[in-house]
């Protein structure tokens, strides 16, 4: 089984600074993709970022970008020019693709101070 | 990508009784997921529905609670049944972007409070 680690139960950061999320994972796969997924106040969960475990290069979205580190099975969020609308609660994933299922963190909540 | 619509929204039940939760998406899936958000807590997947066949459930979760159906590749519902307080909590509907890649797309979730 898998376990995903979100050790930041909350965090703050300043409007325009740089945040990063960690999480980390245990899993004995070898073929799997982590996510991270943003859930604002009362809103949906919607993508943010995908990896795949056989990518080496960490992938980027804008302003959000991952670094993946697959020996250490840790994979954190770094969120440039934090915004407003960046507040949410951010959850970690990690999907087994043998089994079709995701494994979720008890994620973070990140809120953009003005 | 896909929309997926989940009625209702939230409601408010009285103990013992069960509530029928839908979700409906925009395209044909083959796999929907249920998970249960409790509080400020990550999300616990409930059970996969797969059309055509019985839906399989996750460890401390079972059909007589949590009955499933599956009636077509774009709908699916999920009963709570003989409700407490301890089944307070936002239920998710999801789907899958493709078995190979994982990606989950969610509604926006029914928020139950039983008293």
């Amino acid at each position: 089984a898998q376990t995903v680690t979100q050790s930041q139960p909350e965090m703050s950061v300043q409007e325009a600074e740089t945040v990063t999320l960690s999480c980390t994972y245990d899993t004995s796969e070898n073929n799997y993709y982590l996510f991270w997924y943003k859930q604002p106040p009362s809103r949906q969960m919607i993508l943010v970022i995908r990896q795949e475990a056989y990518k080496q290069q960490n992938a980027t979205e804008n302003r959000f970008s991952v670094n993946f580190q697959k020996a250490a099975k840790s994979f954190s969020l770094k969120i440039s020019d934090s915004q407003l609308g960046d507040t949410a609660m951010y959850f970690c994933a990690f999907y087994n693709t043998n089994a079709g299922k995701s494994t979720f963190g008890d994620g973070t909540t990140l809120t953009v101070k003005p | 990508s896909a929309v997926i619509s989940q009625k209702p929204s939230r409601d408010i039940c009285q103990r013992g009784t069960s509530l029928t939760i839908q979700c409906q998406v925009d395209s044909q899936v083959t796999m929907m997921f249920w998970y249960r958000q409790q509080p400020g807590q990550s999300l616990t997947l409930i059970a996969t529905a797969n059309q055509g066949s019985e839906a399989t459930y996750e460890s401390g979760f079972v059909i007589d609670k949590f009955p499933i159906s599956r009636p077509n590749l774009t709908f699916s519902t999920l009963t709570v049944s003989n409700m407490s307080p301890e089944d307070s909590s936002i239920y998710l509907c999801s789907v899958s972007g493709g078995r190979t890649t994982g990606e989950l797309f969610f509604g926006e979730g029914s928020r139950l409070t039983v008293l």
